[in-house]
């Protein structure tokens, strides 16, 4: 199995720009959640997905973030416009809905510099 | 809400000495899981051990075990025979039992330091 995937590794853009942090869960998880790790805040749950369909967004800081998961293989994090505030790494994870109790699967993340 | 707190922002531990990482946990629930995560240099997130809230048992793994007391809130990582590939960030973290929010909390973390 390889994994959950992200991607990019890294990403430096210019404050105002869009960027999207793109998430492949492993092949038969079900749940799908976005994490942000920052110094200050330490690991935020942002959003997460069962089957497809947001569950709790209520960690998404605010508009400029939007998170979409088209199909259970495809998920994507959207920052418009960007901010140096966003500086961080985001994580993706993924468990199925019966086995979230054995913790999550997350990818390697995405760091995310915004200058 | 859930909350969790690791109180020791660094600790350091000499190769094979035994080293113990401490965690308190806030819930009102009566059945939840406790994690605890190591997050190396590489940033990857690994799952170390687990401990189910109804089991007295204390959780187990390898050179792994915790001190689970449900009634103090408190979910301690005992590493024992400290190898240098143990330096990481170390995260507790709790998830709610039942239901469809099964979302993990996680404290702030510990950054272990293993010295030869």
């Amino acid at each position: 199995d390889a994994g959950v995937i992200q991607s990019p590794r890294h990403e430096v853009t210019e404050m105002g720009q869009e960027v999207t942090l793109r998430c492949k869960p492993i092949s038969g998880h079900n749940s799908l959640f976005w994490y942000r790790q920052t110094m200050m805040r330490g690991l935020e749950l942002l959003i997460y997905f069962n089957n497809n369909v947001p569950i709790d967004d209520s960690g998404m800081p605010e508009d400029r973030f939007s998170a979409k998961m088209p199909n259970a293989s495809f998920s994507t994090l959207k920052i418009q416009p960007s901010e140096p505030r966003d500086s961080a790494v985001y994580f993706c994870a993924s468990s199925t809905s019966t086995g979230w109790d054995y913790g999550y699967t997350f990818g390697s993340g995405t760091r995310l510099t915004v200058v | 809400a859930q909350t969790v707190t690791q109180s020791q922002p660094e600790m350091s531990v000499q190769e094979a000495e035994t080293v113990t990482l401490s965690c308190t946990y806030d819930t009102s629930e009566s059945d939840y899981y406790l994690f605890w995560y190591k997050q190396p240099p590489s940033r990857q997130m690994i799952l170390v051990i687990r401990q189910e809230a109804y089991k007295q048992q204390n959780a187990t793994e390898n050179r792994f075990s915790v001190n689970f007391q449900k009634a103090a809130k408190s979910f301690s990582l005992k590493i024992s025979d400290s190898q240098l590939g143990d330096a990481a960030m170390y995260f507790c973290a709790y998830s709610r039992s039942g239901g469809s929010n099964y979302k993990l909390t996680f404290g702030k973390g510990t950054l272990l330091t293993v010295n030869p």
